[in-house]
């Protein structure tokens, strides 16, 4: 079965640096999205992405995010100037028309 | 006000319970997932749904969109139907809000 795939697993990166998170989503899906996942919290919504633009967007997702389909077939999320609280998993997951979501296993990110 | 509510937060049951876990939701939809979200982080949809009720194996979900409400039933629940169960609504916008999740642990 198709699966969404994240790299890397796990991202360890100095506070300011920028961090780019990658996801191959399932080949005929048309929808993206990120999440994150604050360690003990709740999943957030970050962005969605449609027709290679962003669908819509979460308070989260500000200026430091952003997304790009650069080939057609990776999905990336850049983080900006990363800051401590940016620490999470992030999830990627994309569907076909009216079809359920299928999740990447995620990328731990630690900010240090 | 949280805008996707479960109930409960923590359940424990034991081997061949019946469970319910319940979702409410006070937004518009154009759909809402059940997730299953496992000790190791991943996450797996179980159901989307926008009307009526969808049954696969030994799970149930169920939606009453009037009430803004949704149902996810297991039956003969096993130790390894262990996580935590997430419901999550799709507004028309193509914004996902998740709920809290509810964290089951079921007892041989």
């Amino acid at each position: 079965e198709p699966e969404v795939t994240q790299t890397p697993s796990h991202q360890v990166t100095q506070m300011g640096q920028e961090v780019i998170l990658r996801c191959v989503p399932i080949s005929n899906h048309l929808y993206f999205y990120w999440y994150r996942q604050i360690l003990g919290q709740k999943v957030e919504f970050l962005v969605s992405f449609y027709n290679n633009e962003i669908s819509e967007k979460s308070e989260i997702f500000d200026d430091q995010f952003s997304v790009e389909r650069p080939d057609g077939s990776n999905f990336t999320l850049k983080i900006r100037s990363t800051k401590l609280e940016d620490s999470a998993m992030y999830f990627c997951a994309s569907a076909g028309m009216d079809q359920p979501q299928h999740f990447g296993d995620g990328t731990r990110l630690s900010i240090l | 006000k949280n805008e996707v509510e479960q109930s409960p937060q923590n359940l424990t049951a034991q081997e061949g319970e019946f469970i319910t876990i319940n979702c409410s939701y006070s937004v518009g939809i154009s759909a809402l997932h059940w997730l299953q979200q496992h000790p190791g982080g991943g996450i797996v949809s179980l159901f989307m749904l926008s009307s009526g009720k969808k049954k696969h194996g030994r799970l149930i979900a169920t939606i009453n969109i009037q009430e803004k409400h949704s149902s996810l039933h297991i039956t003969a629940s096993h130790p390894r139907d262990s996580a935590v169960y997430i419901c999550a609504v799709r507004t028309s916008y193509d914004k996902v809000i998740f709920g809290p999740g509810t964290s089951l642990s079921v007892i041989p």
